[in-house]
């Protein structure tokens, strides 16, 4: 069973700190994918990651795949309170279907003014 | 264009009713699939639906149906409600089948109470 590990699970920062959200599994993926969620809303699709190494800034926010495509990192400069939200990391493990995505536990970011 | 519509909102319901929830996908998306949240076991794939027939299904027992309409629509059924089935149920729509990089456009949600 393929399983996303992500950490921290809770992060509470004042504005303009930096952080580095982690996303961990002990299986390869094809892609990988970043979402947020805010309360009471759905998660939107942040950006897809593919290529192992692959860096794409968003922003303020910097995503990383690792190099095995196992992990992926999610930094934010400058945090402002619009970063407060649930991020969820998942994996797609090859093919076209919505089973075969696999989601992280997520890390609820909150941001202190 | 418009979003993934889901309906209602909200819902409170009694252990042992049903409870039927709505799903519209965004125009052109033929694609639909169905997903469990609860804070202790995050976001779960229930099922998921492509021109009316469904393509897969997570791990869920029988009392959690689905069926998909001619023009993408979706409902999910949950019959003889526990209390542990309180949740966020998502819905989520995607374009194209085929492609490897599934991007999935989620709804807001239904919050499920059962009382």
């Amino acid at each position: 069973t393929q399983l996303l590990e992500q950490s921290p699970q809770f992060l509470s920062i004042q504005e303009g700190e930096n952080l580095t959200v982690y996303c961990n599994s002990s299986s390869v993926f094809s892609s990988l994918q970043w979402y947020r969620q805010e309360p009471g809303e759905g998660p939107v699709l942040l950006v897809t990651v593919v290529t192992g190494g692959e860096v794409k800034k968003l922003k303020r926010l910097t995503f990383q795949f690792g190099d095995a495509r196992k992990d992926s990192s999610l930094h934010i400069t400058a945090a402002q309170p619009g970063d407060t939200g649930l991020y969820l990391c998942a994996g797609a493990g090859g093919g076209s279907s919505a089973s075969k995505i696999i989601f992280g536990s997520g890390t609820r970011l909150s941001i202190r003014p | 264009k418009a979003g993934v519509t889901q309906t209602p909102r909200y819902l409170i319901k009694t252990r042992g009713q049903q409870v039927t929830l709505s799903c519209s996908p965004i125009s052109g998306h033929r694609s639909v699939s169905w997903y469990q949240q609860t804070p202790g076991q995050g976001l779960q794939f229930l099922f998921e639906y492509f021109s009316e027939t469904q393509r897969n299904k997570g791990n869920f027992p029988g009392r959690f149906s689905g069926r998909q309409f001619s023009n993408s629509r979706s409902e999910m059924n949950v019959s003889t409600l526990e209390l542990g089935d309180s949740a966020l149920y998502l819905c989520a729509s995607s374009l194209v089948v085929g492609a490897t990089n599934e991007k999935l456009f989620f709804g807001s949600g239904t919050q499920l109470s059962v009382l």
